[in-house]
């Protein structure tokens, strides 16, 4: 199994860009998230799913949008990015949803610049 | 990456010493913790996790304390090892949802 893969490992954009930033993971795990992390600070949920074609908002989701149309992909999308979306993102999964806890396996993160 | 953590406390140990490692958790709702390893360019690595109706757990070379009375959480390394060093994060959560609320973190830095 590879886990948790996310593309781009590095990615530069002009403030008003629009990108995607891709998240998939080939262990069948039903709930998958999106955070952030910033220098100082502890990773922040931006959105998460339970399953297919279910997401959610967490704790900062302004700014970004989600979709699950498979298992496998949770990709992120900035509409039009700030200055202030400069940070790393990390996609995690796990295999149990609401009812358990379950511990979540990340990838290798995305550092994002917007200039 | 590599700025994460430049505002982060530090703990410098020697090599083959204990590490301790303390977290102060916000909610008193919270059912369910995890330790994270965070090294360098990586993303947060699980270590070790604890319910809340256990007060310690151990795995291998790693203990993790848990105070509900005072909502702190500790993790002990034993015979700290060059490849501990790292930033530790500790999360909480509840039994309901996955969504953990995880601290700012601890660099380990481990001396030769």
């Amino acid at each position: 199994n590879a886990g948790v893969t996310q593309t781009p490992k590095f990615q530069v954009l002009k403030t008003g860009q629009s990108m995607t930033l891709q998240c998939a993971q080939d262990m069948n795990h039903e709930y998958m998230s999106w955070y952030r992390q910033d220098p100082g600070m502890g990773l922040r949920l931006i959105h998460y799913s339970v399953g297919a074609g279910i997401t959610d908002q967490g704790e900062v989701p302004n700014g970004y949008n989600v979709s699950r149309s498979t298992t496998e992909d949770f990709p992120l999308r900035l509409l039009s990015a700030a200055p202030s979306q400069t940070s790393v993102y990390f996609c995690a999964s796990s295999y149990s949803i609401s009812g358990s806890t379950d511990t979540q396996y990340f990838g290798p993160g995305t550092r994002l610049t917007v200039l | 990456g590599e700025n994460v953590g430049l505002h982060l406390p530090t703990l410098s140990v020697q090599e083959g010493d204990n590490s301790i490692i303390n977290c102060a958790y916000s909610n008193s709702a919270s059912d369910y913790f995890i330790w994270y390893k965070q090294e360098s360019g990586k993303g947060p690595q699980f270590i070790i996790d604890i319910r809340s109706n256990m007060d310690k757990r151990q795995g291998q070379r790693v203990t993790v304390l848990l105070n509900k009375t005072v909502k702190h959480l500790s993790l002990q390394i034993a015979a700290t090892q060059p490849g501990d060093s790292a930033v530790y994060f500790c999360a909480e959560g509840r039994n309901y949802g996955q969504n953990f609320v995880f601290g700012p973190g601890t660099r380990l830095s481990v001396l030769p």
